[in-house]
């Protein structure tokens, strides 16, 4: 059974640009949430996506956005991006909405 | 507001010595509360679920236990790879928003 996978591992930006994130959810599960985790801090909810339709939305701007696929694979989009945007991004999928999520590895972005 | 704060933020122990972590939530409607363990650079590793006061759950040298205010997070005689950042998280409300909310961390350093 394959786990959580999350591209790129790394990935530096500078101000104002955009980046897309990638996540494969675990074999079976249909639901897909994101989360940002700042340096020292615990995971902050970005938003969860259930049989490809958004299904909760943290404290977030638009600016973030995202998609799954009908394979229930997952995309997080992030334009203008700022300064604080540095974090390492948490991908976490699980067998339907409210069940136990398991996170995949993260992407650290660097915002420069 | 949903609130989840963890105690204490750091911890130092020498391999055997058995303590405790604590996580106190002020949230409304608590459907679950999950422990995960957090490597440096890594994503979150589950460890358990806890649905109702007076559960507990246990694997190896971790002893997980909830009350209707808090959880506690017992460490028995534990060794230098229990090391890590262990998180805390609530999943509150009603709806299918499976939305997890997460204290700060306890960062746990045994040493031999």
């Amino acid at each position: 059974e394959t786990g959580v996978t999350q591209s790129p591992t790394h990935l530096i930006k500078t101000r104002g640009q955009q980046v897309t994130l990638r996540c494969s959810s675990q074999s079976g599960h249909n639901t897909v949430s994101w989360y940002q985790q700042a340096l020292g801090q615990g995971p902050q909810f970005i938003f969860q996506y259930y049989r490809e339709e958004e299904n909760g939305r943290g404290n977030f701007p638009p600016r973030f956005s995202g998609l799954q696929f009908p394979n229930y694979s997952s995309e997080l989009n992030v334009n203008a991006l700022e300064l604080d945007d540095s974090a390492l991004y948490l991908c976490a999928s699980s067998f339907t909405s409210g069940e136990t999520q398991y996170f995949g590895p993260g992407t650290r972005l660097l915002v420069l | 507001e949903d609130q989840v704060t963890q105690s204490p933020e750091a911890l130092r122990l020498q391999e055997g010595e058995s303590s405790s972590l604590n996580c106190s939530y002020t949230v409304s409607g608590l459907r679950g509360l999950f422990w995960y363990r957090q490597d440096p650079g890594k994503g979150p590793e589950f460890l358990f679920t806890l649905y109702s006061a007076g559960e507990e759950k246990e694997k190896e040298r971790l002893k997980a236990t909830l009350t209707k205010k808090e959880s506690f997070l017992h460490i028995t005689a534990p060794k230098p790879e229990d090391s890590a950042t262990y998180l805390c998280a609530v999943q509150v409300g009603s709806g299918n928003t499976g939305k997890l909310i997460f204290g700060q961390g306890t960062t746990l350093q045994v040493k031999p």
